[in-house]
């Protein structure tokens, strides 16, 4: 079965703190892909990023960056020089690739992060 | 540049009421989603639909249905609600293109609660 397991409930730093959300996956799958999302205390769900199980490739864009390694199974998420802005619940997710479930991806999701990123 | 629209954004129900959420997308995504989100459990597949005319069952599909309209939408009826159903429902859509997954969408939710 899938499942993704995001231990820490709630992290809390300070304004320009680097801080990483964790990430733990399983599954069957030799083909799969992984998501982050963010919900902003307005309720949205918001992408931020999807990972392909072939690319290992760490990725850079701005602030954020993930780092996700097949051997641990885990695709964790670092802000760097965090912002007030950045004060939201972080969801990671799992799916079977499109190609072998029929053109839909059923996302499981872990249980979120809330940060809490103070002045 | 609507995206995922879902109706209404709020409401609250009396246990055994019946209710019906709406869902629209303006993308020409074949896929839509159903989940539920409820206090440290993430986000819960209720049901999907891989494209127009089918449905299928997700993680929770218990006490809902589903209506697969057209293209565009997918609406989620509650029967007879039960205060376990109070959570905020998302709405979401995709699309593959034959190359790539596409993330999924999703609307900005309902929030329900059952009294």
């Amino acid at each position: 079965a899938q499942k993704v397991t995001q231990a820490q409930t709630e992290i809390s730093v300070v304004e320009k703190e680097d801080v990483t959300l964790d990430c733990v996956y399983e599954t069957r799958d030799t083909t799969y892909y992984l998501f982050w999302y963010k919900q902003p205390p307005s309720g949205e769900l918001v992408f931020l990023i999807r990972r392909n199980s072939f690319d290992e490739q760490n990725e850079i864009s701005g602030r954020y960056s993930w780092n996700f390694q097949k051997s641990t199974s885990s695709f964790n998420f670092t802000i760097t020089a965090s912002q007030v802005v950045d004060s939201a619940v972080y969801f990671c997710a799992l799916s079977e690739a499109f190609m072998f479930s029929g053109g839909y991806n059923k996302l499981i999701f872990g249980a979120g992060t809330r940060l809490a990123v103070h002045p | 540049n609507a995206g995922v629209t879902q109706t209404p954004k709020f409401q609250v129900l009396k246990t055994g009421q019946s209710m019906t959420l709406q869902c629209a997308q303006d993308m020409n995504h074949n896929s839509m989603y159903w989940y539920r989100q409820d206090p440290g459990m993430g986000l819960r597949l209720i049901y999907y639909s891989a494209s127009e005319g089918t449905t299928d069952k997700g993680e929770v599909p218990n006490g809902y249905n589903v209506s697969r309209l057209n293209k565009r939408e997918f609406s989620l009826r509650l029967e007879s609600a039960a205060p376990s159903q109070t959570s905020v429902y998302f709405c979401a859509s995709s699309e593959w293109t034959g190359v790539m997954d596409q993330p999924q969408h999703f609307g900005d939710g309902t929030r329900l609660s059952i009294l």
